[in-house]
């Protein structure tokens, strides 16, 4: 069975902390995925990765950076969080033979 | 911007009803896909149903696709309390990793 993980459900930090986001896909998917999610704003494409060490900028970057070494993790880092980070973050994957994204459980980030 | 939107925000129905949720988009898509989120956590893909077709049915779900009038709507029969989610509609292009681009969603609360 498809498996997306993160490496935590519930993270608060302080401004100005450096913060890593952790996702672990199991089916050897090529590209993998950061989105935020707000209130009323949907899902907005932070990042993606379409192989290792290969990332493009989704729509939001800004403030945001990604690490993809291995094929099965993708890293979201916030060089020095800010409070208008606080949001929840999914992570996602996706064969790119196909067109349904597999997504994790979501990061809900507090940043004070 | 927002490629998908969503209408209603919100939907409460009672168990049993018949509960339809409709997405508008913008500009010419490859396929669209509807996902379901519990509270708090991630995305679950439903069904998807490409730009060359009208119609396609997954259990209790049926969804519709117009591309001339750019809309889609999302029927869930006989309805549940399990069946309380957001439900979010997103947009496929062919190319470009196959980004998906989601809509706000609609909150839809079934009563027992």
């Amino acid at each position: 069975d498809v498996k997306v993980t993160q490496s935590s459900r519930y993270l608060v930090k302080r401004t100005g902390e450096k913060v890593f986001l952790e996702c672990v896909q199991d089916m050897d998917h090529e590209n993998m995925f950061w989105y935020r999610q707000d209130p009323g704003l949907g899902l907005r494409l932070i990042y993606f990765s379409y192989d290792v060490k290969m990332k493009e900028k989704g729509d939001i970057p800004e403030g945001y950076s990604v690490s993809r070494e291995k094929k099965e993790r993708f890293s979201l880092i916030l060089e020095s969080a800010s409070t208008n980070q606080t949001s929840m973050y999914l992570c996602a994957s996706r064969n790119p033979r196909a067109d349904t994204q597999y997504f994790g459980p979501g990061t809900r980030l507090t940043v004070l | 911007s927002q490629q998908g939107e969503e209408d209603p925000q919100a939907l409460s129905i009672q168990e049993g009803e018949n509960a339809t949720m409709n997405c508008s988009y913008k500009t010419s898509i490859n396929n669209l896909q509807w996902y379901r989120q519990n509270s708090g956590r991630g995305l679950v893909h439903l069904i998807l149903i490409r730009s060359n077709e009208r119609e396609k049915h997954s259990g209790r779900l049926r969804v519709t696709l117009d591309t001339s009038k750019k809309s889609s709507s999302l029927l869930i029969t006989a309805s549940r309390a399990a069946d309380t989610a957001s439900y979010f509609c997103a947009t496929g292009f062919s190319g470009g990793y196959n980004k998906l681009i989601f809509g706000a969603g609609t909150r839809l609360a079934v009563h027992p």
